[in-house]
């Protein structure tokens, strides 16, 4: 158990619609990552909190967004879903922001099905 | 941008043989992390083994060691007396040291199958 959870585990919905992803990170970490792994494309960054904050954006979608609360916790919302968004989303939490040196703990993800 | 490739989709050990996964990236920076990362059927993500691009030292967890060569980009990992535990999804990662912010680039992984 790395510590981080991620809520829901599976979600299955329709084309159009839109769904919420939510994370909570480690005890004290203040850095959230949320990554996209889907067959075709493997493990992709998405986008990047810290403290509240964006700092970082990858391949993400407009009709994607992010943010990270007061508490911490951050939240992937998904809109206008497609077939193609189906994939299994995770998010991962370090301590800082960008040492490198810091681990990266991932949660166990949430599956995302779209029908 | 950083590339990380992995040539083997597939590979497979008998158990308490020695398996080697192989892993090279693309990169113009001279410092730099790389990892492996675990992924079993339960889809968690766990780190292997960590190597830092300036030491010149392969890095070894227990069963699981590197071979880092810096000068051809590559990246392998060697698991040692492999176990029916160690049946998983393995994936390369690259980390940028320069740009702070960048996340971890990773291959498409090597699915690997271990053998009773």
């Amino acid at each position: 158990d790395s510590g981080v959870t991620q809520t829901p585990k599976h979600l299955i919905t329709a084309t159009g619609q839109r769904v919420t992803l939510r994370c909570s990170p480690r005890s004290g970490d203040l850095s959230v990552y949320w990554y996209q792994q889907s067959l075709d494309q493997g493990l992709q960054f998405l986008i990047h909190y810290y403290n509240g904050e964006e700092r970082a954006k990858g391949n993400i979608l407009e009709r994607f967004s992010a943010q990270q609360f007061p508490d911490l916790h951050s939240e992937l919302n998904l809109s206008s879903l497609e077939l193609g968004d189906s994939a299994l989303y995770f998010c991962a939490s370090s301590v800082a922001g960008t040492a490198v040196t810091n681990e990266q703990f991932f949660g166990p993800g949430t599956r995302l099905t779209v029908l | 941008a950083q590339t990380v490739t992995q040539s083997q989709p597939e590979m497979s050990v008998q158990e308490a043989e020695t398996v080697t996964l192989s892993c090279t990236y693309d990169t113009s920076e001279s410092d730099y992390y790389l990892f492996w990362y675990k992924q079993p059927p339960s889809r968690q993500m766990i780190l292997v083994i960590r190597q830092e691009a300036y030491k010149q030292q392969n890095a070894t967890e227990n069963r699981f060691s590197v071979n880092f060569q810096k000068a051809a980009k590559s990246f392998s990992l060697k698991i040692s007396d492999s176990q029916l535990g160690d049946a998983a999804m393995y994936f390369c990662a690259y980390r940028s040291v320069y740009s702070g912010n960048t996340p971890l680039v990773f291959g498409k992984g090597t699915r690997l199958s271990v053998i009773a």
